[in-house]
């Protein structure tokens, strides 16, 4: 069964704190994003990657980056966790072919206190 | 940029079609999809339909795409229980380096109630 793991279901950190989320998939697939959701917000993007140590900023990149040393994983980081970076984040891998869309994690729900 | 719109709730009778609706304004967007959200799990994919299609169906699930108007919409009949979850609805945009990017709505709350 094909699927993207995300380390952590839960995760509580404090201010200030650096954080590491990660992300493996085993598909092969060429690109992996990381997105947070909001209620009344949905899905926004942070960062992607479309090959290995490649990334591309998404629409909301401030107080994150990224690390994609090898294809099948895709890091988060919090340079210094702040409490509006509570959040639900959920990784997200694609082949280079449009159908199919996105497999996704099961989501890392943060809480920054 | 591109921008999905969705209402943010639909509460419907067990048994009854329930009707989710998505506008895009994307024009180039060449799939759009469906996603369902279970309470604490991530998005699972439900369908998609290509842009030159007019309606996609797949069991209970009826895709409906009004190309003219940005419009987008997804049919469950015979709603269940099982059904009650967060829908997305997302346009996707082609990347430079190849691949897809997909820009999604906020998600509706559907609440089947008995």
């Amino acid at each position: 069964d094909v699927k993207v793991t995300q380390s952590s279901r839960y995760l509580v950190k404090r201010t200030g704190e650096k954080v590491f989320l990660e992300c493996v998939q085993d598909m092969d697939h060429e690109n992996m994003f990381w997105y947070r959701q909001d209620p009344g917000l949905g899905l926004r993007l942070i960062y992607f990657s479309y090959d290995v140590k490649m990334k591309e900023k998404g629409d909301i990149p401030e107080g994150y980056s990224v690390s994609r040393e090898k294809k099948e994983r895709f890091s988060l980081i919090l340079e210094s966790a702040s409490t509006n970076q509570t959040s639900m984040y959920l990784c997200a891998s694609s082949p280079q072919g449009m159908a199919g869309g996105y497999t996704f994690g099961s989501g890392t729900r943060l809480t920054v206190v | 940029g591109e921008d999905v719109e969705q209402s943010l709730f639909l509460s419907v009778r067990e048994g009854d079609s329930s009707v989710i609706n998505c506008t895009y304004t994307d024009s180039s967007s060449t799939y759009l999809y469906w996603y369902k959200q279970e309470p604490g799990a991530g998005l699972q994919l439900l369908t998609y339909i290509f842009s030159n299609m007019d309606m996609k169906q797949d069991q209970r699930l009826t895709v409906l795409l009004n190309k003219k108007d940005k419009h987008l919409s997804l049919r469950i009949a015979d709603t269940q229980t099982g059904d009650s979850a967060i829908y997305f609805c997302a346009e996707n945009d082609i990347l430079t380096g190849g691949g897809n990017k997909l820009t999604f709505g906020t998600g509706t709350q559907l609440k089947v109630e008995l």
